[in-house]
């Protein structure tokens, strides 16, 4: 069965800063990957997906996130953290097959003015 | 286009009380998800519909049972009420017509059980 690890339970970062939240998966072939943003009393939005194809992806928000094989990770980035993206995130992935995702266990951001 | 719809949005019980938790989604999908969201412990899913008619249950089902209405509606029951079942729900549905079979969120149902 497939797994997905964000090892960050909580990542605090300055506003205008780079950001980095990281996200490993185990399973065998490429899944579909995908990132969920959570704001404070929200339902999940999605940030940004992949299949296949270019492994640099774009999404909203200005985030955009990098599918490595090699690693088994798909890494959520933004150059420059504005205070509203305080909000928890998660990682996700599909088995080509499937409709059932596997969560991780999601990474707070904390973002200082 | 409403999306993924909750109601109610917070709810406080006594333990032994009964519940009905109910879901809506306007987007034509055919799968519908409940889960439940607690610190530390990320998301959790307690049943799910692949279509109208069927259900599974999914990792935390004790406790809980589910309806698939129609298409578009799918309730979570709670028939007596612990306080272990103190959480946040949310409904989800995706269309397996998608190839990315992403999930669409409600705004969640914030339980509290006395």
């Amino acid at each position: 069965a497939q797994s997905v690890t964000q090892p960050d339970i909580h990542i605090t970062v300055s506003e205008g800063a780079s950001l980095e939240l990281r996200c490993n998966y185990s399973y065998g072939a490429t899944p579909y990957l995908f990132w969920y943003v959570q704001s404070p009393g929200q339902g999940l939005q999605l940030l940004l997906k992949y299949f296949s194809g270019d492994t640099l992806v774009q999404g909203i928000k200005g985030f955009e996130a990098e599918f490595k094989r090699s690693q088994s990770s798909f890494n959520l980035r933004k150059p420059s953290v504005h205070w509203s993206d305080a909000a928890e995130y998660f990682c996700a992935v599909l088995v080509g097959g499937s409709y059932i995702p596997t969560f991780g266990r999601g990474t707070s951001l904390i973002v200082h003015p | 286009n409403a999306g993924v719809t909750q109601t109610p949005k917070f709810q406080v019980l006594k333990t032994g009380q009964s519940m009905t938790l109910q879901c809506a989604q306007d987007m034509n999908h055919n799968s519908m998800y409940w889960y439940r969201q607690d610190p530390g412990m990320g998301l959790r899913l307690i049943y799910y519909s692949a279509s109208e008619g069927t259900t599974d249950k999914g990792e935390v089902p004790n406790g809980y049972n589910v309806s698939r209405l129609n298409k578009r509606e799918f309730s979570l029951r709670l028939e007596s009420a612990a306080p272990s079942q103190t959480s946040v729900y949310f409904c989800a549905s995706s269309s397996r017509s998608s190839s990315y079979n992403e999930q669409f969120f409600g705004p969640g149902t914030r339980l509290t059980v006395l």
